[in-house]
Parts: C-alpha cells; sequence; structure tokens
C-alpha cells in the first residue's frame, strides 16, 4: 500500500464547476501537509500548505482529517488554468517526506 | 530571482556512461534535495544535504552519489548509468526543513539506452 494515495483521475470539469480530491496517508506520525500543483512537464509548485482548522486560499480549501486520515482539495470556479496534476503531501517529521502520485484535473470551457 | 537552477535540461546517455546533474539556488536554503519522478508514482527521494556539509540518504539512493559543494550548490553523480535510471529528476531546496515546503528546479530527462 503506498504511503500516500490519491485517485489518479483524471478529472475532466466544466469552467465555473467545483471539484474535490482526496488523498488519504497511511502513517499516523505524519505531521504536515501539503498540496504542489503541476503543469505538464514542468516542476511542482507549492500550492499551499494544509492545517488541521482547515484554510483557504482564494477558490482553493484545504482540508485535513487526522483521525481518517485525509486531506482534502476543493477548487470553486474552475478556470482552464486550473488544468494540472495535483500532488498531495506528507511528512512525517524530519525529512521523510511523500508524494502523492497526483491527480490530474481537465478544465474544460 | 532564479530560484533552483538545474543542468541539464535532458540528456540521453548510454548504459555504463556516467554523468553529473549540477544544481544551485538563491535563496540562502539550508537544505535541498534530489528527487526523481516516475510515471505513476510520486516523487522519490534520492538523496537529500540537510546543511551544508552533511548529505544523507532517501529512500532510493542506489546507484547515485552526490556532493554538496557549498551551500548553494548540490549536484548528483550517476557513476555507471543504467535503462531503470531513466527519469524526470527534480533538484529542490527548502528553509531548515521540508516543514516549510520545497521549491524545485526545472528538472532534467534523462533517457538511458
Amino acid at each position: 500500500r503506498k504511503e500516500v494515495e490519491q485517485d489518479p483521475g483524471p478529472f475532466n470539469v466544466p469552467e465555473g464547476a467545483t471539484v474535490a480530491f482526496n488523498c488519504t496517508y497511511s502513517n499516523s506520525a505524519s505531521q504536515s501537509f501539503f498540496w504542489y500543483r503541476q503543469d505538464c512537464r514542468k516542476e511542482p509548485k507549492l500550492l499551499m500548505s494544509v492545517y488541521s482548522s482547515g484554510n483557504e486560499d482564494g477558490r482553493f480549501t484545504a482540508q485535513l482529517n487526522r483521525a481518517s486520515q485525509y486531506i482534502s482539495l476543493l477548487i470553486r470556479d474552475s478556470k482552464l488554468s486550473d488544468s494540472a496534476t495535483y500532488l498531495c503531501v506528507a511528512n512525517t517529521g524530519g525529512f521523510k517526506t511523500i508524494f502523492g502520485a497526483g491527480t490530474r484535473l481537465f478544465v474544460k470551457a | 530571482n532564479a530560484g533552483v537552477t538545474q543542468t541539464p535540461k535532458f540528456q540521453v546517455l548510454k548504459t555504463g556512461q556516467s554523468m553529473t546533474l549540477q544544481c544551485a539556488q538563491d535563496m540562502n536554503h539550508n537544505s535541498m534535495y534530489w528527487y526523481r519522478q516516475d510515471p505513476g508514482m510520486g516523487l522519490r527521494l534520492i538523496y537529500y544535504s540537510a546543511s551544508e556539509g552533511t548529505t544523507d540518504k532517501g529512500e532510493v539512493p542506489n546507484g547515485y552519489n552526490v556532493s554538496r559543494l557549498n551551500k548553494r550548490e548540490f549536484s548528483l553523480r550517476l557513476e555507471s548509468a543504467a535503462p531503470s535510471q531513466t527519469s524526470v529528476y527534480f533538484c529542490a531546496s527548502s528553509g531548515d526543513s521540508p516543514t516549510y515546503g520545497y521549491t524545485f528546479g526545472s528538472g532534467t530527462r534523462l533517457t538511458v539506452v
């Protein structure tokens, strides 16, 4: 079982739609969580950290459920420019950081 | 504002050849990392350097060596390339630990034939 699991998708949504991605992690000692965005043939870029209380950055909302060991990312009012692969990341402290394989999103006009 | 710079961007090697991937960051970060990314898999840590003068193995270190040349530079060497090392390699840096998030370089696409 992978330590961080994501639905690979792809998710195909129309512009303006709301889309949600979930991610599960297996190591209960995981302490820090992130979402990264990776465009095709580009490097990953930090989208947002994920806090226990949930946090929002514009159209993006991240949630953490420690009891169920899952993380979610909600994108509201999807834009064409949101098309990318979204990577879920868990860090167990120190330098042990596990990346999920990513969820692909296509936003269509 | 270069961030993390990697060279080369593309490389084709024959099995058994050696090469060094170069990485430099200008953000005064203490920690630097080398990852590889393969289809259907998450990024996997090859080696990291928590601070200048230290290096440690990650999840998949076999077949690789690293050098932290100074605070800015962290190189990855393939001594005898194998087809299994065909991958996209990313260098990254962070503050004192990954909990601050990574800044990645643009990647090196390596093919070993």
